[in-house]
């Protein structure tokens, strides 16, 4: 089955500089790969999802890549704000078939002002 | 729009005691999923639904049963709380397997 490492396990910078989480997945058949972000005290949200047929999607902020071949994809936040902190997760699946959305281990990310 | 709702938000049982843990949501989605969160393991799937009257188990299912007689609520179950069960518990639904899952805002358990 699927498994999903993701690195760092806490990360912490200053407000405005870019942080960078990363991914690896095992079964080379995952289609689809989501990123939630995970407020205190709140439950997971997603912020941005990738399907294998791009290497990069943007939205604003935030970006993930794709890296089919090396079956990796990370997570970029770029001129971070304190209120980016929070526990980030990533995940994959084979979308629209019988696989679950395999999580990895969340990464703790805090922006000092 | 609700969303995803759980009831109840907080739960301290003592060992051996039942409780059920309702998750609801209203985005007619046939897919829904327990999951516990743990410090530092993630997000770990109990037991899930493709749809109604349908359950499956999940990656750690040992101690829970589940329900879904009803195509928007899920239930979780706890016939005997052990402390090993003391977890942050999150419901989720999806409009399909391996989609966006909308996670509703947990609920805290703690077993004595």
């Amino acid at each position: 089955g699927e498994n999903v490492e993701q690195h760092p396990s806490t990360l912490s910078v200053q407000e405005g500089d870019s942080a960078v989480i990363k991914c690896t997945y095992s079964d080379s058949a995952s289609n689809y790969f989501p990123w939630y972000k995970q407020e205190l005290g709140k439950g997971p949200q997603l912020i941005i999802d990738i399907r294998s047929n791009v290497g990069e999607k943007k939205d604003q902020r935030i970006a993930v890549t794709l890296n089919k071949t090396a079956k990796h994809f990370s997570l970029h936040i770029t001129e971070t704000q304190p209120e980016d902190s929070a526990v980030y997760f990533c995940a994959a699946s084979m979308w629209g078939s019988q696989g679950n959305l395999i999580f990895g281990k969340g990464t703790k990310l805090s922006v000092k002002p | 729009n609700a969303g995803v709702t759980q009831t109840p938000k907080f739960r301290v049982l003592k060992t051996g005691q039942s409780m059920t843990l309702l998750c609801a949501q209203d985005m007619n989605h046939e897919y829904m999923y327990w999951y516990r969160q743990d410090p530092g393991m993630g997000l770990r799937l109990i037991h899930y639904s493709v749809g109604e009257g349908t359950t499956a188990k999940g990656e750690v299912p040992d101690g829970y049963n589940v329900s879904r007689l009803k195509k928007q609520n899920f239930l979780l179950g706890l016939e005997s709380a052990a402390p090993s069960q003391t977890s942050v518990y999150f419901c989720a639904s999806s409009y399909n397997f391996g989609s966006e899952q909308f996670f509703g805002p947990g609920t805290r358990l703690t077993v004595l």
